[in-house]
C-alpha cells in the first residue's frame, strides 16, 4: 500500500522568505503522479503544482518549485519570495497513473508573518 | 476550465432532515468524487464513481448515499445525521487519463459547509 508522509505538522516564516516543506512517500510502483494541493482558510482545496514519476526535471509554477527524487522517495515544496497569501495547510498527494484514488499526507500548517 | 461546482456552500440541518449537496462538472472528467474533510484533517474519501461504476468506502454510514444521475452530475443524499457528521464535504473530479496523454488530477470544488444541529 501506498503512504505519504508529511513530518512537518506546522511551520512559520517570514513574509519575502523561502521555505521547503517536506513530503516523503513510499510505493512499489514505477508511474505515478505526485501533488501538492494548498487550501487556504476558506478551505478549497487548491492544486500548486504536479510532477510526474517519469519526468527528471523538477516541476515550477512560478514561485512554487518541488524538489522531486525519486530514489529517495522524496517530494518536497519550495516556495520562495513567501507572501501573506500562502497562508494555508498544504497537503502532498500520491496518485497511480490510472488509478481513480489519490492519497494524501497529514499536512503541513503553514504560516506566513508579517 | 477546470471547474467542479457544488451547492449549497453552506447547509444547516436537523437530525430528522433529508437534504442532498449537488456536484457538477462540466469537462468530460470520467471520475467523480465526494470527500468528508474534518478540521485540520486531510480529505477522507466517502465514494467514487468512475468506470461508471460506484465505489463505496465501506466505513461511510448508510446515512449517506451518492447519486449519479449521468456522467458530468453526483449528488449525495442525507438523511438522518448525526452532530459529528458535521463538516466540509467536498466534490471533486479527474479525467482518468489513459497513458501520458492527460495528466491524471484530481481537481476540487469549493465544498460544501455542512452542519447538523
Amino acid at each position: 500500500a501506498q503512504t505519504v508522509t508529511q513530518s512537518q505538522p506546522e511551520m512559520s516564516v517570514q513574509e519575502a522568505e523561502t521555505v521547503t516543506l517536506s513530503c516523503t512517500y513510499d510505493t512499489s510502483e514505477n508511474n505515478y503522479y505526485l501533488f501538492w494541493y494548498k487550501q487556504p482558510p476558506s478551505r478549497q482545496m487548491i492544486l500548486v503544482i504536479r510532477q510526474e514519476a517519469y519526468k527528471q526535471q523538477n516541476a515550477t509554477e512560478n514561485r512554487f518549485s518541488v524538489n522531486f527524487q525519486k530514489a529517495a522517495k522524496s517530494f518536497s515544496l519550495k516556495i520562495s519570495d513567501s507572501q501573506l497569501g500562502d497562508t494555508a495547510m498544504y497537503f502532498c498527494a500520491f496518485m497511480k497513473q490510472q488509478d481513480d484514488k489519490i492519497i494524501f499526507g497529514k499536512g503541513t500548517r503553514l504560516h506566513i508573518l508579517p | 476550465d477546470t471547474e467542479v461546482t457544488q451547492t449549497p456552500k453552506h447547509l444547516v440541518m436537523g437530525m430528522t432532515n433529508k437534504k442532498s449537496l449537488k456536484c457538477e462538472q462540466h469537462m468530460g472528467h470520467r471520475a467523480m468524487y465526494w470527500y468528508k474533510q474534518k478540521a485540520k484533517k486531510p480529505p477522507e474519501l466517502m465514494f467514487v464513481y468512475s468506470y461508471e461504476k460506484l465505489s463505496i468506502n465501506e466505513s461511510v454510514p448508510s446515512r449517506f448515499s451518492p447519486e449519479c444521475p449521468n456522467s458530468s452530475l453526483l449528488n449525495l443524499h442525507l438523511h438522518a445525521l448525526q452532530p459529528e457528521d458535521s463538516a466540509l464535504y467536498l466534490c471533486a473530479s479527474s479525467p482518468l487519463s489513459q497513458g501520458f496523454a492527460i495528466l491524471n488530477t484530481i481537481y476540487f470544488g469549493e465544498g460544501s459547509w455542512l452542519t447538523v444541529v
